[in-house]
């Protein structure tokens, strides 16, 4: 089936450092998978942070970015430079629509700490 | 204000019993979701549902039941809580389509003993 691999946190960085968290995939019932990275706050739920459709691409938001690479099967998160506000889990993902609306596969998670 | 909102937000059931775990939406979606999430795996999807009063089976539903009454409400049912299910469990809902996003609440750990 489909998986996802990511780094295994926690991770601490310190602030304004930079920041990459790894991500790599396995779409075996997908040709063309969409990816996504997702985050989740303390006390909150998972909220969407980037997505990336199309391989090759480059998504970005609140500073941090990832590219979709094919050949690698790879869909790595980088900040240049973090802050403490970002110390929060982070959830690779791939999804594609179906029957179930649209079926999203995680990584386990990756639990950022920023030391300010 | 939260559009998808989960009660309770942490409960500690004892084997045998029964859990219900609710999940109210005001996003106007079709499509809710329940997932749950343990140490060392990714969320994983126990049941979904499309329209009121219908629910579907996701990729580990054994042990859970799902009843969605209204467009806004689903609930995830353990009929017979088992030390197995203690995990963090988390609603969503999303609309169909490619690349819909879907947004998740804030989570309910339950703790079976």
């Amino acid at each position: 089936g489909d998986s996802v691999t990511q780094t295994e946190g926690p991770v601490t960085v310190s602030e304004s450092e930079s920041l990459i968290i790894n991500c790599t995939y396995s779409a075996t019932s997908i040709a063309y998978p969409n990816l996504f990275w997702y985050v989740r706050y303390p006390g909150e739920g998972l909220q969407l942070l980037l997505k990336v459709i199309t391989a090759g691409q480059k998504g970005s938001s609140r500073g941090f970015e990832a590219t979709y690479n094919k050949e690698t099967t790879s869909f790595h998160l980088q900040k240049a430079s973090v802050q403490e506000s970002d110390s929060a889990v982070y959830y690779c993902a791939l999804g594609e629509a179906g029957n179930m609306g649209y079926k999203l596969t995680f990584g386990t998670g990756t639990s950022l700490l920023v030391d300010p | 204000e939260a559009a998808v909102t989960q009660s309770p937000r942490s409960k500690v059931a004892v084997t045998g019993g029964k859990v219900t775990l609710s999940c109210h939406q005001t996003n106007n979606h079709d499509y809710m979701y329940w997932y749950r999430q343990d140490t060392g795996h990714g969320l994983r999807l126990i049941h979904y549902s499309y329209v009121a009063d219908s629910t579907e089976k996701g990729d580990i539903p054994d042990g859970y039941k799902a009843s969605r009454p209204s467009q806004e409400n689903f609930s995830l049912i353990l009929e017979l809580a088992s030390l197995s299910q203690t995990a963090v469990y988390f609603c969503a809902s999303g609309d169909w389509g490619g690349y819909a996003e879907q947004f998740f609440g804030p989570g309910t750990r339950l703790t079976v003993l």
